[in-house]
């Protein structure tokens, strides 16, 4: 049973350039969330995709944009890229929408590291 | 959303029991407790939830008080492996509330 899997593993952008990155949520789970995480710094929560919409959003501007596909694998876009946005990017699956009580619990992918220089 | 603060390192010889105690004094009444485990290049891994009491699984034990306004996740006998990032989250369903976490560092 594949975990949460995402690609690529590493990316050197320059600033000003566009990245996609990929999410595979795990076997089961339909529900997928993206999170930014600067070095020393916890992940911050990016936004939520449930039925192929966006459902949450967290604090990031209209730059970082995603996608679900009917499949549930989920993408990342993030346009006009600047210096603070090199980071590791983790995506998190999960069951569902909230509503069942308790903080569901999500499955983390190992992340995408970006380098922006 | 409930605001943790938890310390910021923490360090121990292989073998001792671990207690990493999270404030959490504006936990609200449907917020449960969550903590989770990070290793260096990898997502964080859930290791334990609760509301209330006490909850153990195979892996630690979480330890709230009445108030809630506290919890201690305990690490039994810990080894090199368990050296990590721990954060506690404080909150009801999504988005998850990450905090900059303990950094755990077991001594050989």
């Amino acid at each position: 049973d594949a975990g949460v899997t995402q690609s690529p593993t590493h990316l050197i952008k320059t600033r000003g350039q566009q990245v996609t990155l990929r999410c595979s949520p795990k076997s089961g789970h339909d529900t997928v969330s993206w999170y930014q995480q600067a070095l020393g710094q916890g992940p911050q929560f990016i936004f939520q995709y449930y039925e192929e919409e966006e459902r949450q959003r967290g604090n990031f501007p209209d730059r970082f944009s995603g996608h679900q596909y009917p499949n549930y694998s989920s993408e990342l876009n993030v346009n006009a890229l600047l210096l603070g946005d090199s980071a590791l990017y983790l995506c998190a699956s999960s069951i569902g929408l909230a509503g069942r009580g308790g903080q569901e619990t999500q499955y983390f992918g190992p992340g995408t590291r970006l380098l922006v220089l | 959303l409930a605001k943790t603060t938890q310390p910021i390192s923490m360090d121990s010889y292989e073998g001792q029991e671990v207690n990493i105690t999270c404030s959490h004094n504006n936990i609200a009444t449907n917020d449960y407790i969550t903590w989770y485990q990070q290793f260096p290049s990898q997502g964080p891994r859930f290791i334990i939830q609760g509301y209330k009491t006490k909850v153990t699984n195979e892996v630690a034990s979480l330890f709230i008080p009445a108030d809630r306004k506290s919890s201690t996740l305990s690490l039994p006998r810990v080894s090199l492996s368990d050296t990590a990032v721990y954060y506690c989250l404080v909150g009801e369903n999504t988005p998850l509330v990450f905090g900059k976490g303990t950094r755990l560092s077991v001594i050989a």
